[in-house]
């Protein structure tokens, strides 16, 4: 059974920072793309970031470009977001997801989500 | 950035009866969308994917089509465990989200 645990999640002051992780199991997690997506309070869905299958390629959308660093550890079966320089737009639950198969796009998988409240 | 409108905001309703969820890109996105449900307290779900393609154990009663600039969802015959908040996804330039429609069932 295909399974993605998040941890990591926490309340952490504006300007801090805070690191989350992604458990995989019951899959090879070195077949897939992995992906972290957001969702603050009440609010709507958003792609934050993801990493290739062997870690050499990183994509991240532009409001946590240069503050937040995706990275995995395929040995591990686990991924990992650091996010520096918090602030309150990031305040959210935070989950990791995959895809249907490798070669079939559309997050079929995802985790139960960690909390990350920024406030001080 | 690829913009994703859904309408209507919201979907009110009766059991049996045809929704119909619109989504529509700000540019062509070929077949690269999918659909979400998401229930409250709950991770999504991955409904359909590349527009019309149903993911596993998902009923029949879904159905997704569109290509191009202009995507639907459909529910051919409401039941009451549809009711949630429904998000369209492109995956043609980076990964955006519509800002959802929310589907109550009276």
């Amino acid at each position: 059974e295909v399974q993605l645990v998040e941890s990591g999640g926490g309340l952490v002051q504006p300007g801090g920072s805070l690191r989350l992780s992604c458990a995989a199991s019951g899959f090879t997690s070195s077949d897939y793309w992995m992906y972290w997506v957001r969702q603050a309070p009440g609010k709507g869905l958003e792609w934050v970031a993801n990493i290739n299958r062997d870690g050499s390629d990183k994509y991240y959308v532009g409001s946590v470009r240069g503050r937040f660093s995706i990275s995995r550890d395929n040995a591990k079966n686990s991924m990992s977001l650091q996010m520096n320089s918090l602030r309150a737009e990031d305040t959210a639950v935070y989950y990791c997801a995959r895809d249907l198969s490798p070669t079939l796009r559309g997050w079929a998988y995802w985790g139960q989500g960690t909390l990350v409240t920024v406030s001080s | 950035e690829i913009v994703l409108t859904q309408s209507p905001a919201t979907l009110s309703l009766s059991p049996g009866e045809r929704a119909t969820l619109s989504c529509r890109a700000s540019q062509s996105i070929n077949s690269y969308l999918a659909w979400y449900q998401q229930k409250p307290g709950q991770a999504p779900r991955l409904l359909i994917y590349d527009a019309s393609s149903r993911a596993a154990g998902i009923p029949a009663r879904f159905s997704g089509s569109g290509s191009g600039t202009d995507f639907s969802l459909t529910i051919s015959s409401l039941e009451f465990g549809d009711s949630a908040v429904y998000y369209c996804q492109q995956r043609s330039s980076a990964w955006t989200f519509g800002q959802g429609t929310k589907v109550q069932i009276k």
